[in-house]
């Protein structure tokens, strides 16, 4: 079957830096996504990647690694407004998205 | 965890026809289910909100009479794309929500993708 697991919620200090794990089983892959999404407001693309390797773009990086079916998002400089929940979806062969019940991020002063 | 299904999964149509996506909530009654559209590598954009019972709230720049919106029971919500011309092709995705809030938890069906030709 189809299986996404990542944490349900971490708590990070603001200026510090978190890493959000995703292990995904999937029907074939056609790439991962994340999301970030605010409460009360659409998830907002953050990356997408479907080649090994660290993809960075500010203070968001995105890596897999797709023989052992894990990605994770690194946060850097952790911002109060940082808080927020995460979802990891990647795309099985049928390009259909399969969502991770999403990691919510608590970020303290 | 809640499940959310869409049907079709992949859709190719003429231009001018009209195509309908289910959104189905397999294991949970959705007080409320939403319908988004996203383009490659874009943020979802939400379309519209519907409720059990009642009329679809569209956003803004969302035509209603373009995409018709039925959400006849707890756990059925369609999305009907009349006349669909290319522009119309995106990926559509549904959540469906236990409670009416907007903070309320929502859970993402697997998306349908519309190719109009």
């Amino acid at each position: 079957g189809q299986n996404i697991d990542q944490p349900t919620e971490m708590t990070a200090t603001e200026g510090a830096i978190v890493q959000i794990n995703c292990t995904y089983q999937t029907s074939g892959f056609n790439g991962l996504f994340w999301y970030q999404q605010h409460a009360g407001e659409a998830p907002t693309f953050l990356s997408y990647n479907v080649l090994d390797g660290l993809e960075e773009k500010g203070r968001f990086s995105s890596f897999l690694s797709r023989s052992k079916g894990y990605s994770y998002l690194l946060l850097k400089e952790l911002q109060m407004k940082d808080s927020a929940s995460y979802l990891c979806a990647p795309m099985d062969s049928n390009y259909q998205l399969i969502w991770g019940a999403g990691t919510k991020l608590i970020i303290k002063p | 965890g809640a499940v959310v299904s869409q049907h079709p999964s992949r859709v190719i149509c003429k231009s001018g026809t009209s195509v309908k996506i289910e959104c189905r909530s397999l294991d949970f009654q959705a007080t409320t289910m939403f319908w988004y559209r996203q383009f490659p590598k874009q943020s979802l954009m939400l379309m519209a909100t519907s409720n059990e019972g009642s009329k679809a709230t569209y956003e803004q720049g969302v035509e209603k009479d373009k995409f018709l919106i039925n959400h006849a029971s707890l756990t059925l919500s369609t999305l009907t794309v009349t006349s669909a011309h290319p522009e119309d092709s995106s990926f559509y995705i549904c959540s469906a929500s236990l409670g009416t809030s907007d903070s309320d938890e929502q859970f993402f069906g697997p998306g349908t993708r519309l190719t109009v030709l």
